[in-house]
């Protein structure tokens, strides 16, 4: 069964510190893993895909990267502005007859103090 | 207006009401999708239209009828709900299933 895991649950940074969010899948052929950013009261913004392990993308103070069995999101120095849930969601590869379901994680929520 | 729109954004209904969610697409994207998020659990995939078919129904019960009109707007119908559907739902769509979803804001319901 396809499963998808992030980790940790929750993460509390100083501002200026570095820190890693883990995304842990398991499924037969994955067709892209995508990573959205969500704040309170909000639908998820969509940040980045990556399709192939080895790959990296970056956007500001945040980098994906993704191996054959985990992406992670480094965020560097981060600021108060970069608090939110991060989420993590996996598609599998489809068939002709049907199409790849995309599978969220349960999120891992950042607070950045000042 | 741009990206996609949700309304209401805040929903209270009784068990009995009957009441519809509208969401509307301004990407000209070809996939719309409808999702239930509930406090610390993973979203939830609930019905999926491809081209104004729909090809994802993720064993939801009767009472969540999902309508799509057209390739830009999205309906879910709500009736005789109960308290535990009391969620935020969210609208997303992408060009294509094979591609990024970009959501709504969401619809904060609650069923009394």
């Amino acid at each position: 069964e396809d499963q998808v895991t992030q980790s940790p649950e929750a993460l509390r940074l100083q501002e200026g510190e570095s820190s890693s969010l883990n995304c842990s899948y398991t499924v037969s052929g994955l067709r892209g893993l995508f990573w959205y950013r969500q704040d309170p009261g909000k639908g998820p913004e969509f940040l980045f895909t990556l399709y192939s392990a080895g790959e990296e993308k970056e956007k500001e103070r945040l980098k994906a990267t993704l191996t054959k069995k985990e992406s992670f999101l480094h965020i560097t120095a981060p600021k108060p502005e970069d608090s939110a849930t991060y989420l993590c969601a996996v598609q599998a590869t489809g068939t002709t007859d049907s199409w790849g379901k995309f599978q969220f994680g349960a999120g891992t929520q950042v607070v950045v103090t000042p | 207006e741009t990206g996609v729109t949700q309304t209401p954004r805040h929903l209270v209904m009784g068990m009995t009401n009957k009441k519809s969610l509208k969401c509307e697409q301004h990407l000209g994207h070809n996939a719309m999708y409808w999702y239930k998020q509930s406090a610390k659990k993973p979203l939830e995939l609930m019905f999926v239209y491809n081209f104004k078919e729909q090809t994802e129904n993720n064993s939801v019960p009767s009472r969540f009828s999902p309508e799509c009109p057209n390739s830009s707007h999205l309906f879910l119908h709500l009736h005789t709900l109960q308290p535990e559907d009391s969620a935020l739902y969210l609208c997303a769509s992408s060009q294509d299933w094979a591609y990024e979803q970009y959501f709504g804001p969401g619809t904060r319901l609650t069923v009394t």
